[in-house]
């Protein structure tokens, strides 16, 4: 597509179930990024795919969270039993290999009640 | 750890002023610089990059990197009511490693 497609753009959870996060990337952008971004924080970054390379997790908060892509395009972050504190936007971009910045979807807004 | 940091401002300048953004970095390893602007309840968009020490402008934006301080920042000439909104600072060690951000600065130009 012509941008980062993200799904849903809102999501509303009771605290304890699982909840799954899509990203549909650039057409031909091999890296896929997942940040999340509190109120009034910073983008935090959470897990890195290059290709058909091991993903980078090094920032996932905690064994809850876990992101998979198949085929080298979408991408799926799951949340398993959310807490309050997951509540956020969920961002999703991609590049293109080398040194430009990457471009971000339109972000999901996670609300756990 | 690698920071990056940014005064979270409200900075405030009137319409037609020059606005100066401005962010250091804590990782002597980075290569590669950018700007991004966010609106409020948006996705942040990129304005502009940099990878070598000195200016690169790019109409009214012009973005300027100091390697030997670990600084870089961004100038905004004539700047507009619509260039109100937060900028964060983003920096990368090398090829796709993730951008590090900085918590941003929110601009506010006042007509």
């Amino acid at each position: 597509g012509a941008g980062v497609s993200q799904s849903p753009s809102n999501k509303v959870t009771e605290k304890g179930k699982d909840v799954e996060l899509r990203c549909d990337p650039i057409s031909g952008h091999t890296a896929l990024y997942w940040y999340r971004q509190s109120l009034g924080q910073g983008l935090e970054f959470l897990i890195y795919f290059q290709g058909n390379s091991a993903p980078d997790k090094s920032g996932l908060p905690s064994d809850r969270f876990s992101a998979e892509r198949t085929g080298g395009s979408v991408s799926t972050l799951t949340i398993q039993r959310t807490q309050q504190e997951d509540s956020a936007v969920y961002l999703c971009a991609s590049s293109l290999s080398g040194m430009r910045g990457y471009t971000f979807g339109s972000g999901t807004r996670l609300t756990v009640v | 750890q690698k920071e990056v940091e940014q005064n979270s401002g409200p900075l405030s300048v009137p319409e037609g002023a020059i606005a100066s953004l401005n962010c250091t970095y804590s990782d002597r390893g980075s290569q590669s610089f950018f700007w991004y602007r966010q609106y409020s309840g948006k996705s942040p968009e990129l304005i502009m990059f940099i990878y070598s020490n000195g200016d690169k402008e790019d109409g009214r934006f012009t973005a300027q990197l100091n390697k030997a301080s670990q600084y870089v920042s961004l100038l905004i000439r004539d700047s507009q009511p619509s260039d109100s909104a937060t900028y964060l600072c983003a920096v990368r060690n090398s090829g796709n490693t993730p951008l590090v951000f900085g918590k941003g600065t929110r601009l506010s130009v006042i007509a």
